[in-house]
C-alpha cells in the first residue's frame, strides 16, 4: 500500500513560471513532511520541510502548503529556473525516523 | 550541512559474487542509518533501518540474508549484497539521521550492476 501519493508524474514549466507538485498521505501519525530534490545519478537533497502544526512554510522561491484536514501538502516553486529541472520527491515520516517517499515528479523548466 | 558519503559510487560485478557498500557520516554521528533502493525513474524504497550496535530492521519483502547490514560505529554502516544476481542491479542510497535534527541526510548513492 502506497503511503504517500504524488502527482503529477512529470511537469513542464516555462522559465519564470510557478511549478506545483502535490502529495497526499493516509497515516495521520505522520508528523514530518520533507521535500527532496534529486538530480540524475545523485542522492536526494533536502529542499524544505514542514510539520503539521504549520499551514505554510517559505524558504526563498520554495513554499510548502500543508492542509492537515485534507491530508495533503504541496510544493510551489516560484520563478522556476532551468536549474530547477530535476526530480522532486515528497516524503512523510514520524518519530524522526522512517520515511515514506512519493513516486516522484520530473520537472522540466524550459528556457 | 551534514555530509554523508558512499563508497564505491559505481560497482560492476559478476553474478554470484558479493558486493559491499559503505556509508559514512563525515561530520556528525548518526544514531540511525537507512538503506534505500531505487530503480530507474522510480521512487526510493526503504530496505532497512540500522541502529549502531544492534541488528538492522528490514522492511517487509527484503531478504535479510541477502542484504546484510552492519552498523559497527556511529559513523559507518555497510550493506553487503550477497550472491548478487542481475535483478539486484539498482541504485542503492543510504541516509543518516543525527538524532538531533528532524531530517535524514542522504549519501550520493551507489550504482550496482550485476552481469
Amino acid at each position: 500500500q502506497q503511503q504517500v501519493k504524488q502527482s503529477p508524474q512529470s511537469l513542464i514549466v516555462q522559465k519564470g513560471g510557478i511549478s506545483i507538485i502535490n502529495c497526499a498521505y493516509e497515516n495521520t501519525a505522520f508528523d514530518y513532511f520533507p521535500w527532496y530534490q534529486q538530480f540524475p545519478g545523485k542522492g536526494p537533497a533536502l529542499l524544505i520541510a514542514i510539520r503539521p502544526d504549520v499551514s505554510e512554510k517559505k524558504e526563498g522561491r520554495f513554499t510548502i502548503s500543508f492542509n492537515k484536514s485534507a491530508k495533503q501538502f504541496s510544493l510551489h516553486i516560484m520563478d522556476s529556473q532551468p536549474g530547477d529541472s530535476a526530480t522532486y520527491f515528497c516524503a512523510a515520516g514520524y518519530n524522526f525516523n522512517k520515511f515514506y517517499f512519493g513516486s516522484g515528479t520530473k520537472l522540466n523548466v524550459k528556457p | 550541512g551534514a555530509v554523508v558519503s558512499q563508497h564505491p559510487s559505481r560497482v560492476i560485478c559478476k553474478s554470484g559474487t558479493s558486493v559491499k557498500i559503505e556509508c559514512r557520516s563525515l561530520d556528525f554521528q548518526a544514531t540511525t542509518m537507512f538503506w534505500y533502493r531505487q530503480f530507474p525513474k522510480q521512487s526510493l524504497m526503504l530496505m532497512a533501518t540500522s541502529n549502531e550496535g544492534s541488528k538492522a530492521t528490514y522492511e517487509q519483502g527484503v531478504e535479510k540474508d541477502k542484504f546484510l547490514i552492519n552498523h559497527a560505529s556511529l559513523t559507518l554502516s555497510t550493506l553487503t549484497v550477497t550472491s548478487a544476481h542481475p535483478e539486484d542491479s539498482s541504485f542503492y542510497i543510504c541516509s543518516a539521521w543525527t538524532g538531533a535534527s528532524d531530517t535524514q541526510y542522504f549519501g550520493p548513492g551507489t550504482r550496482l550492476t550485476v552481469l
